[in-house]
């Protein structure tokens, strides 16, 4: 299993400009999740699935979007992207009946807003 | 209230030594407590988590330490080791679909 995995690892945009995160996992995992980490500010949650077709507002959703077609995929949509959103974005999944918190993270995209 | 109160924020420990980090809940309805260890560049890995059932449990160096009146629970490491070198998550969820995690402490095992 390649677990979560997510694309880019690393991406730059300019003040406006859009983009979409991939988030991909291979575990049939029902619950999906975006996090973005600041630092010192820990983990806060943009946007979470609880299965194909199901989303959900985070804390921080502000400024993104999501939409979850397959129990596999759950892109994150950056509309109009904003210097505050520089940050590292993780996506995680978990298996319902395994323990709520017991997430799996992927290794990250770090993007920089210009 | 949702917040989840880690500290410190950093720490120093010589290796051999014991690392000890702790974590507040406001939320009495918490009923999950796990920790997550993170590597610069990688992504958060559960570490250790305990249920309000238990007091202790420990896996290996790592035990985790709850105290349910207080709404405090901390993370032992003992014998710290370089390789322990990271950054330290605690987080707590109350059987909804979302955990709430702690700002994180930055772990540095000196050699």
């Amino acid at each position: 299993n390649a677990g979560v995995t997510q694309t880019p690892k690393f991406r730059i945009l300019k003040i406006g400009q859009s983009m979409t995160l991939q988030c991909a996992q291979d575990m049939n995992h029902n619950y999906m999740y975006w996090y973005r980490q600041d630092p010192g500010m820990g983990l806060k949650l943009i946007y979470y699935s609880v299965g194909a077709g199901i989303t959900d507002k985070g804390e921080v959703p502000n400024g993104y979007n999501v939409s979850r077609s397959t129990t596999e995929d759950f892109p994150l949509r950056l509309e109009l992207a904003a210097p505050s959103q520089t940050s590292v974005y993780f996506c995680a999944s978990s298996y319902q009946g395994q323990g709520i918190g017991t997430q799996y993270f992927g290794p990250g995209t770090r993007l920089l807003v210009l | 209230q949702q917040q989840v109160k880690q500290s410190p924020q950093s720490l120093i420990v010589q290796k051999g030594g014991i690392s000890i980090i702790n974590c507040a809940y406001e939320n009495t309805a918490f009923d999950y407590f796990p920790w997550y260890q993170q590597f610069p560049g990688k992504g958060p890995a559960l570490l250790i988590a305990i249920r309000p059932d238990v007091s202790e449990k420990k896996e290996g160096r790592f035990t985790i330490s709850f105290n349910k009146s207080a709404k405090q629970f901390s993370l032992h490491i003992m014998d710290s080791q370089p390789g322990d070198s990271a950054t330290y998550f605690c987080a707590a969820s109350n059987g909804s679909e979302k955990l709430v995690f702690g700002k994180g402490t930055k772990l540095t095992v000196n050699p």
